[in-house]
């Protein structure tokens, strides 16, 4: 049950679009579709932000979105915004387990 | 309102056992399979276990099998993760979270998280 391997920070500036990566392997990402994204901020609850590996839940902003190739999740974030500076953790469906990545934080400049 | 509220949370010895509780309301919670999540603090999360919709079914994290055992109430709403032989490093907050899709027991996204319980195991 290894941890899914993101990047520690990234940043970009407003209006600006990022992406951030999250690798497993054959056993959870490369093997399942079922890859999601939460975003969480100082003090607060996780939210959901991608599900099932590019589906965004009702209310979550369409420059909100997701992909997928082999290995490797995606989460690419457009036109930055000052709230959405945060932790971004993403985590896959691993057979029996669903680890979590080890978190990246985002800030925006 | 859809809501999870976590309680149980309390300091305990290294080698001790608690309880934590998960009250679910504003939806129908035997549907739904649920999860715990933890973080320590300063750091990330990581997912400590799962339960089936029904109870039939459960799995966990190596950092806590054989130690932990999640449960639910479906008449009672309610979910639990009994731990026991508790470590320092099991000093965190405490998410109970449920699944998005009904009635399946594949992990597709956590869409519903409580605000979580302090659980501190120091001597």
């Amino acid at each position: 049950q290894s941890a899914l391997t993101q990047p520690a920070s990234v940043s970009g500036s407003p209006g600006q679009s990022i992406t951030i990566s999250c690798t497993g392997t054959s056993s959870d990402v490369g093997n399942y579709d079922l890859v999601s994204w939460y975003q969480q901020h100082p003090g607060k609850a996780p939210k959901l932000m991608i599900y099932e590996v590019n589906k965004r839940p009702s209310g979550v902003s369409n420059r909100f979105s997701g992909s997928k190739s082999g290995n490797t999740a995606s989460l690419t974030i457009s036109g930055l915004q000052a709230e959405d500076e945060a932790d971004y953790y993403c985590c896959s469906y691993a057979g029996s387990s669903s680890p979590f990545g080890g978190g990246t934080k985002l800030t925006v400049l | 309102e859809v809501q999870l509220v976590e309680s149980g949370g309390v300091v305990v010895q290294p080698g001790g056992s608690l309880r934590l509780s998960c009250a679910a309301s504003g939806f129908t919670f035997e549907d739904y399979t649920m999860h715990w999540v933890r973080q320590a603090p300063g750091k990330g999360l990581e997912w400590v276990s799962v339960i089936r919709w029904d109870g039939g079914s459960s799995n966990y994290a190596d950092s806590v099998k054989g130690r932990f055992t999640i449960s639910r109430d479906n008449s009672k709403n309610s979910l639990y993760l009994q731990m026991n032989s508790l470590r320092i490093e099991d000093t965190a907050f405490y998410y109970c979270a449920r699944d998005i899709v009904p009635r399946v027991y594949y992990y597709y996204g956590m869409d519903v998280w409580g605000r979580g319980t302090t659980v501190t195991v120091s001597s």
